[in-house]
């Protein structure tokens, strides 16, 4: 069974914080890993990974995956209370032709000013 | 241009009943899928409709079902509800496949008393 596990749960940091957010996976088919913020409801795409060793970069968020050890992580530098958030990391795996997203369990980030 | 538009928002319902879920695409986008979200599971995959067809399915009992319309619409049904199936509801879409272009919908929060 395809798995996501993703750690810690939940984290609890103060503004300026630098975290890193893990994710590890075991799938067959892999395609490719994605992350997502989700505030409210509606999740929020991040990156997409699908090479090892190369970072994606946006603004203070960066997130690297390494193919070999089956996991990836994500670094919020200077973090703002406006990171506060859960962030879900989903891996891409092919079935049946199609694809679907497995999801892990979601850290929940908290930023205290 | 629109978001993904989940209705209704909220909903409770009664054990025994059932219920239908609408979601409507990004103009455009041709691949819905669904998601359950609740606190002890996270997001698991429900189905994916592509073209009116189902091309993908999670491991769900026979209770959920979903289809397609010709305008990319679609709809998930839940029969005979159970306490368990009290969760947020979210649909995605897009354009061709499950990638970095899906964008989530708010979700529909259904209760089940």
């Amino acid at each position: 069974e395809d798995k996501v596990v993703q750690s810690p749960l939940s984290l609890v940091v103060h503004e300026g914080d630098t975290v890193t957010l893990n994710c590890s996976y075991e799938v067959t088919n892999f395609r490719s890993l994605l992350w997502y913020k989700q505030e409210k409801k509606a999740p929020t795409f991040l990156f997409m990974l699908t090479s090892s060793g190369i970072e994606k970069k946006s603004g203070r968020l960066s997130s690297i995956l390494d193919k070999k050890e089956l996991f990836s992580i994500l670094n919020i530098t200077a973090t703002q209370t406006g990171d506060s958030a859960v962030y879900l990391c989903a891996v891409e795996v092919s079935q049946g032709g199609s694809e679907k997203l497995v999801f892990g369990k979601g850290t929940k980030l908290t930023v205290n000013p | 241009k629109a978001g993904v538009t989940q209705t209704p928002r909220y909903l409770i319902k009664t054990r025994g009943q059932q219920v239908t879920l609408s979601c409507s695409p990004i103009s455009g986008h041709r691949s819905v899928s669904w998601y359950q979200q609740t606190p002890g599971q996270g997001l698991q995959f429900l189905f994916e409709y592509f073209s009116e067809t189902q091309r993908n399915k999670g491991n769900f009992p026979g209770r959920f079902s979903g289809r397609q319309f010709s305008n990319s619409r679609s709809e998930m049904n839940v029969s005979t509800l159970e306490l368990g199936d009290s969760a947020l509801y979210l649909c995605a879409s897009s354009f061709l496949r499950i990638d970095t272009e899906a964008f989530f919908g708010q979700g529909t929060r259904l209760t089940v008393v």
